[in-house]
């Protein structure tokens, strides 16, 4: 099992260009998480998805930021024009139902807008 | 959810047990207790969770107290590895229920 897979690990972008952080979750996990993270707010819940339908989205800060699940095995955030405090380390997880069942998170995408 | 009370930080020797305090007063009889830890520049990682019982795996033990107003995660021989921030969290059970992060505690194992 390779784990949930993030891309690109790093980003390094241009305030009011497109960014869009990809993710792959863990085989057979049907509920996938986006956070961000940074030092001065922590570790945030943007959206998740059960079953490729978006849930929750409370925590997307702005229309700037939108979120997709096409299928089971792929998701992508992306932020649209992005600005300076965006920047931050994007962590996607994945977690199969069943409350035994702990989150797994990926490595994180750390994205920095100039 | 329940809110969670950690200490800032805390350090141990290496090899000597750690133990890590989490306040949960406010907790609810169907909560559940989660423990997550994040190394440097690493993705947050699951340790152990647990409702009412204590548990143990192969990571770490959970001693919830009776009244489950407090829980004390223990690292029994912690390593230079173990440094890490330490996240206590309380969350209900549900298809739907969701991990929110508070700052955590963070670990220093010192040799």
């Amino acid at each position: 099992d390779a784990g949930v897979i993030q891309s690109p690990r790093h980003e390094v972008t241009e305030m009011g260009q497109e960014v869009t952080l990809r993710c792959k979750p863990i085989s057979g996990h049907d509920y996938l998480f986006w956070y961000r993270q940074t030092m001065m707010r922590g570790l945030e819940l943007l959206i998740y998805f059960n079953n490729n339908v978006p849930i929750d989205d409370s925590g997307m800060p702005e229309d700037r930021f939108s979120a997709k699940m096409p299928n089971a095995s792929f998701s992508t955030l992306k932020i649209q024009p992005s600005e300076p405090r965006d920047s931050a380390v994007y962590f996607c997880a994945s977690r199969r139902t069943g409350t035994g069942n702990g989150y797994t998170f990926g490595s994180g995408t750390r994205l920095t807008v100039v | 959810d329940a809110k969670t009370t950690q200490p800032p930080s805390m350090d141990c020797a290496e090899g000597r047990a750690a133990n890590l305090p989490c306040n949960h007063s406010t907790i609810s009889g169907n909560e559940y207790v989660y423990w997550y830890r994040q190394i440097h520049s690493q993705g947050p990682q699951y340790i152990i969770h647990g409702l009412k019982n204590n548990e143990t795996n192969e990571m770490a033990s959970l001693i919830i107290t009776e009244d489950r107003k407090s829980s004390t995660l223990i690292l029994p021989h912690a390593t230079l590895r173990d440094t890490a921030v330490y996240y206590c969290i309380v969350t209900p059970p549900g298809a739907n229920s969701k991990l929110t992060f508070g700052k955590g505690i963070t670990l220093s194992v010192r040799p």
